[in-house]
Order: structure tokens, then C-alpha cells, then sequence
């Protein structure tokens, strides 16, 4: 039940955007986004759940499409801030917890 | 405001000894976790707990006990460590169930056996 994340690794220069996609094999009914820095514990960025909606947050952006049982993250315009390893991490409808993906790397350089 | 706090922040142990790492967390939230985090494998569920009292296997429970005797306390036990179990350690709590609700992490237990 573990995600697929793709791509593994990415390298932006200031103000690129870049696109991080979360793939399950089984029906979804929740997708986490989470951004954890070096030697930190992961931060929360936002949850989708069921019914494809799309939430943002500044200029961090993601989608959940149900029926491909994916969901994106967008990265606009990125900041050196923005470096960090993503992880989405999937819920599954009567299941109490989530499955985390391997994650993205993604670095930003001036 | 603490949020999820984790003791011991590093340990190192010989193979066979024991040891508990303790997550406590002041939000008085439900549900709380445990997961540990390899290179190139992402956070990988050990045992969970859906309230005081409870307990449940996670992906990776094999080698691992769990207690949850208060709610805001909640106990990982290595009874006899292996050095297949190096790895950083991070609790997490949440007031709902984990899938609709967002995990709150603590700082991580970075943890050596020799």
C-alpha cells in the first residue's frame, strides 16, 4: 500500500516551479502532504481528502484526483526555503493510519 | 506550547540490550504513533495507538512492544536490540484518525546499536 512518489530527486534554481506526484494502486480516500528538512521532524503542509479538490497555501498548490488515485504537489515559483525532502503519505478509507511514500528531494539553489 | 516531545534525542546500544523511548505529547490528541525512517525508505509505521488504553501493529512491529497507559504518553520498547534496528525514531499525534486528520511529529530519537 505504499505510494509511488515521483521523481525521487529534483534541483530547481530560485523561481522554477516543479511538480511532485503521489501514485496508489488502491482507491485513496486521503492524501497527505508533508516537508521535512534535514536532521528535522516532517511538517504538516496540507491534507486532500476524497473528492478531488485542490488546496493551496501561498505558493505551494496540490491536487487530488480520485479516480487516478493520485494527487501533485505544486511548487510555484520556489524560494531557497523550499528545500527539503516531500513526502505524501496515503489514507485509506477504515484504515486508522497512513502509508508514506520514499519521498521527493528537492533543492533549491540561488 | 511543546507540542510532540521525544526522549532520549540519541542513544547508542549494544546488541541485546533493552531500552524504551518515550513520545509525549500536550495536545490532547487521540491518536499517536510510532514510525521509524531509513535512507530511501520513507516513514514506516511500527505501532499505532487510537487512544489510552490501545495498541496496534503497524508495517514494521517485529521486534518492538508498545504501551499507552496514559493518553498523553505513549511508549516504544526494544526488548533486545539488533542492529537491524538503528534508525531515527519519530513519534506523531493527531486528534483524529491518522487519514483524515494532520500528524503532529516530534524532533526524533536517532538511535545506534552496535
Amino acid at each position: 500500500q505504499q505510494p509511488v512518489q515521483s521523481p525521487q530527486a529534483v534541483i530547481l534554481r530560485e523561481g522554477e516551479d516543479a511538480v511532485i506526484n503521489c501514485s496508489s494502486s488502491k482507491a485513496l480516500y486521503s492524501v497527505h502532504w508533508y516537508r521535512q528538512k534535514h536532521g528535522e521532524a516532517p511538517v504538516f503542509l496540507m491534507i486532500l481528502l476524497k473528492g478531488g479538490e485542490q488546496k493551496g497555501h501561498e505558493k505551494i498548490s496540490a491536487s487530488f484526483n480520485e479516480k487516478k488515485q493520485q494527487s501533485s504537489l505544486y511548487l510555484t515559483a520556489s524560494q531557497l526555503s523550499y528545500s527539503g525532502t516531500y513526502f505524501c503519505g496515503t489514507g485509506y478509507h477504515g484504515a486508522n493510519n497512513l502509508f508514506f511514500g520514499t519521498g521527493t528531494r528537492l533543492t533549491v539553489i540561488p | 506550547n511543546a507540542g510532540v516531545t521525544q526522549t532520549p534525542k540519541f542513544r547508542v546500544l549494544k546488541t541485546g540490550q533493552s531500552m524504551t523511548l518515550l513520545c509525549a505529547q500536550d495536545m490532547n490528541h487521540e491518536y499517536m504513533y510510532w514510525y521509524r525512517q531509513d535512507p530511501g525508505m520513507g516513514l514506516r509505521l511500527i505501532h499505532y495507538s487510537v487512544g489510552e488504553g490501545t495498541t496496534a501493529k503497524g508495517e514494521v512491529p517485529d521486534g518492538y512492544n508498545v504501551s499507552r497507559l496514559k493518553k498523553q504518553n505513549f511508549l516504544l520498547g526494544l526488548e533486545s536490540a539488533a542492529p537491524s534496528q538503528t534508525s531515527v525514531y519519530f513519534c506523531a499525534s493527531s486528534y483524529g484518525s491518522g487519514y483524515s486528520q494532520p500528524q503532529h511529529f516530534g524532533d526524533g530519537t536517532r538511535l545506534s546499536i552496535l
